[in-house]
């Protein structure tokens, strides 16, 4: 079975400085995506990043980049340039990619960040 | 634009009562979900439908049955709604992955059973 920790319950980061939002994750699976979403307090969950385990680089997107370490079975992800509206709730998710694609996604229980100005 | 909705923003249900919660995707997706989020505990998958008519189990199916009559809408069902179940309900609808982002979710649903 699929597991995601996410181990910083809330964390707390000055506008305009970097912050690492921890994930670790377990599979047996050979083939498996991990993803990071957005949920500001409106609910709505908005897709960040996305890191295929067979990818040989570290994906970025924006601000956004994710630190992929497979053999410590790690995948966090890093914001760079605080905003003030990057507060919200972070989620880091994994997928199985085999099993003909008809699996859903696994999450771990959320960071709350909060931006400090 | 792709698009997933769901029917109720925000609802109040009394104990007792049947609860229907619509999600309609329009991106013709084979698979959609049914999540529940709680402070503290993330999302959790209640039920998931790869076709249309069938459905696999999540992690918490208890007090929850689906239906998917049609490719486009994956309804969840309270039989009885507890307290309990008070939370808030995302869907979500995906194609086969081959890889990347291929998953959509709806703006969610907060319910409210009293």
């Amino acid at each position: 079975a699929q597991k995601i920790t996410q181990t910083q319950p809330g964390m707390f980061v000055q506008e305009k400085e970097a912050v690492t939002l921890d994930c670790t994750y377990d599979t047996s699976d050979p083939s498996y995506g991990l993803f990071w979403y957005k949920q500001p307090s409106s609910g709505e969950m908005i897709f960040l990043i996305y890191q295929g385990s067979y990818d040989q680089q570290n994906a970025t997107e924006g601000r956004y980049s994710l630190n992929f370490q497979k053999a410590r079975k790690s995948a966090n992800l890093v914001i760079s340039a605080s905003q003030l509206g990057d507060s919200a709730m972070y989620f880091c998710a994994m997928r199985d990619l085999l099993n003909s694609g008809n699996t859903p996604l696994v999450f771990g229980k959320g960071t709350r960040l909060s931006v400090i100005a | 634009d792709v698009k997933v909705t769901q029917s109720s923003r925000y609802l109040v249900k009394r104990t007792g009562e049947k609860v229907f919660l619509e999600c309609v995707q329009d991106m013709d997706h084979e698979n959609m979900f049914w999540y529940r989020q709680d402070p503290g505990l993330g999302l959790r998958l209640i039920y998931f439908s790869y076709d249309v008519k069938m459905k696999e189990k999540g992690d918490i199916p208890e007090g929850y049955s689906v239906s998917r009559e049609k490719k486009e809408r994956f309804s969840l069902i309270l039989e009885s709604a507890s307290t309990n179940q008070t939370s808030m309900y995302l869907c979500a609808s995906s194609s086969v992955p081959i890889s990347g982002n291929t998953i959509y979710f709806g703006e969610g649903s907060w319910l409210t059973v009293v």
